[in-house]
């Protein structure tokens, strides 16, 4: 069975470091989504894209944070420098189309010391 | 915005019993889609079933069905006959029915099965 990729799956970095999540999406799957999940929380959109266009990005941290998704198949999500206050698990999801159901990869734990 | 309230931050259950997990959500939209999802430990997080805001029938999977009281803005899942496999951390979602397709997650309520 087809499934969303990503990597790491954990990742430890010092505050101030840069650091880069790869997600693969279920092939021909056309809507990618980033989310962040806090410990204790339940995931929150950073980004949202329809091939390579990104279609919502009201909660990504512009400031430090950046996604792309070049051939509109992976993505790679960037934060540069990371805080302390990015220690948290980043999942991707994908979809057919919008509308369709979302299927979740496995994330990547992400530890900022 | 819409908000997704999730009051049970941890419940138990005895294997081959029943157990509910309690949603509500705010929202001022009539179309729109809910879900839960399970997120087991270490694994990638998966759909257990959706409902139609427009479907009055309540959705059901197997041994998973909800129960959706749109005027009370209610959307709760049975499970059924519960098994160790069960155990995971479940969220509930809300999804518009418009042109924003993402999802609001609710805090999640860890489910422990005991043998």
């Amino acid at each position: 069975e087809a499934e969303v990729a990503q990597s790491p799956r954990y990742k430890i970095t010092e505050k101030s470091q840069a650091v880069a999540f790869w997600c693969d999406p279920i092939s021909g799957h056309a809507t990618l989504y980033w989310y962040r999940q806090i410990l204790g929380q339940g995931p929150e959109l950073l980004v949202q894209f329809q091939d390579e266009s990104v279609v919502d990005d009201s909660q990504l941290p512009k400031d430090r944070f950046s996604a792309e998704r070049l051939k509109g198949v992976d993505s790679t999500l960037k934060i540069q420098p990371a805080e302390l206050g990015d220690s948290a698990m980043y999942l991707c999801a994908s979809s057919w189309a919008p509308q369709e159901t979302q299927y979740f990869g496995p994330g990547t734990r992400l530890l900022v010391l | 915005a819409q908000t997704v309230t999730q009051s049970q931050p941890e419940m138990s259950v005895q294997e081959a019993e029943t157990v509910t997990l309690s949603c509500t959500y705010d929202t001022s939209e009539s179309d729109y889609y809910l879900f839960w999802y399970k997120q087991p430990p270490s694994r990638q997080m998966i759909l257990v079933i959706r409902q139609e805001a427009y479907k009055q029938q309540n959705a059901t999977e197997n041994r998973f069905s909800v129960n959706f009281q749109k005027a009370a803005k209610s959307f709760s899942l049975k499970i059924s006959d519960s098994q160790l496999g069960d155990a995971a951390m479940y969220f509930c979602a809300y999804r518009s029915g418009g042109s924003n397709y993402k999802l609001t997650f609710g805090k999640g309520t860890l489910l422990t099965v005991n043998p």
